[in-house]
């Protein structure tokens, strides 16, 4: 089965620093994209970036650029989002999911990983 | 960025009716249209691709029409699970946009 994993709910303040995981199994990790998708409280989905495992090429949503990072361990097959600095706007469920392109659409989906950031 | 306008926002529907959502996009996309089902505190579902390709499990309740800016997606015959809230995706340009949601409700 095709599954994407992620890391557990996280209670952050502002400022501090993190990152989140998303481990894929059951398939070939390197060949596919994995996208990660923003959701504010109660609203829609949001576009962050994507990252290629297989060489690391990553393209960020301009709106997200210089705010994240977006990295991979292939030799665990598993991808991560960043922050340096976390601010309470950044309170969220972040989402990865499997793409075959950048822009393509994403399945399946992680379960989602809920960042709360507050002092 | 290709802006995507979903209509209605919400659409309150008994079991067994017939469901229309629209997704428009500001500019045309092709077929390049995806459509998601997201449940309360669950991650989003893909649905159709390409803009009518049924994905893999989905009932062949849910399907998917449109090209260039105009898209829809119905569900006929509304079941008990089917009550969720649907987006849209651009696929053609990057970054990818989705458009607001739809919350189909029970009536």
């Amino acid at each position: 089965e095709v599954q994407l994993v992620q890391s557990g709910a996280e209670v952050k303040k502002p400022g501090e620093s993190l990152k989140i995981s998303c481990k894929g199994s059951g398939y070939a990790f390197t060949t596919y994209w994995i996208g990660w998708v923003r959701q504010m409280p109660g609203k829609g989905l949001e576009w962050m970036g994507i990252i290629y495992p297989g060489d690391s090429k990553t393209r960020y949503s301009p709106s997200f650029q210089g705010q994240v990072t977006i990295s991979t361990d292939k030799s665990i097959s598993t991808a991560y989002l960043q922050w340096s600095s976390l601010k309470a706007s950044d309170t969220a469920v972040y989402y990865c999911g499997i793409g075959v392109a950048p822009s393509g659409w994403l399945d399946p989906w992680g379960q989602g990983t809920l960042v709360t950031v507050s002092s | 960025d290709i802006q995507m306008t979903q209509s209605p926002s919400s659409v309150s529907a008994s079991v067994g009716d017939r469901v229309t959502i629209a997704c428009r996009a500001s500019q045309g996309i092709s077929s390049w249209l995806a459509w998601y089902q997201q449940k309360p505190g669950k991650a989003p579902k893909l649905l159709i691709y390409a803009a009518s390709s049924l994905q893999s499990g989905v009932p062949s309740r849910f399907s998917g029409s449109g090209s260039g800016t105009d898209f829809t997606l119905t569900i006929s015959n509304l079941q008990p699970e089917d009550f969720a809230t649907f987006f849209c995706q651009q696929a053609i340009s990057f970054p990818p946009t989705f458009g607001g949601g739809t919350k189909v409700e029970i009536k």
